[in-house]
């Protein structure tokens, strides 16, 4: 089992609407947790993080946690064409310095 | 703006060549990481420094090695490239004082291509 698992995708949504895309970990230890957006062939670039259970709002963005399911999610609201990209869920141990990446969702926002 | 650079962005060598692939920051943080991303295997750290006396390996550290030059400078070495070494490889940096909680932040990439 991945130690960090999503969804490759691709996710496609409309204009407009809202992209939900969720992210899995094995490790009950894990503390904090990372979303990354990645356009192809570029850099991740951090959007988000969030560290305790419930909902961390950041403009259009949501971060959701839950620690006894053991997920996390991305809420992208009024999804734009520019928000096509792969979304990377990172996770980290308090004790850790190592961040442990899944795989990535491949996000299509159709005009 | 404080930065993560990496040089050269893209590089074409043959199998054998020694290869070098520098980063630099201006962000202040002391800790460095190297990483190579493949494409379905996500993320994978080679290297990583939390001072410059201080240099450990990742999961995938054969093949490569590193030198921490000065706090803000991070050098990842292929001694002698082979063609599963072709990939998009990123260096990122964090802070210390906000860690656990602080994420890590990505330079531009160099994507090398070994022939």
């Amino acid at each position: 089992q991945k130690e960090v698992e999503q969804n490759s995708g691709p996710l496609s949504v409309p204009e407009g609407a809202i992209a939900s895309l969720n992210c899995t970990y094995s490790d009950r230890g894990s503390q904090s947790f990372f979303w990354y957006r990645q356009y192809s062939g570029k850099s991740p670039e951090l959007i988000m993080s969030i560290y305790s259970n419930g909902d961390k709002e950041d403009g259009r963005f949501t971060a959701q946690l839950n620690k006894a399911s053991q997920y996390v999610s991305l809420l992208i609201r009024d999804s734009q064409p520019s928000d096509s990209a792969t979304y990377l869920c990172a996770v980290k141990m308090d004790s850790s310095y190592k961040l442990i990446f899944g795989s990535g969702t491949r996000l299509l926002v159709r005009p | 703006d404080a930065d993560v650079t990496q040089t050269p962005r893209n590089r074409i060598t043959k199998t054998g060549k020694r290869i070098m692939l520098e980063c630099s920051q201006t962000k202040g943080h002391d800790r460095m990481y190297w990483y190579r991303q493949d494409p379905g295997l996500g993320l994978r750290l080679i290297y990583y420094s939390f001072d410059v006396k201080d240099i450990n390996k990742g999961e995938i550290s054969d093949g490569y090695s590193v030198s921490r030059q000065a706090q803000a400078k991070f050098s990842l070495s292929l001694e002698s490239a082979i063609p599963n070494q072709t990939a998009l490889y990123f260096c990122a940096t964090s802070d210390r004082d906000r860690a656990p909680q602080g994420g890590q932040f990505f330079g531009p990439g160099t994507r090398l291509t070994v022939l």
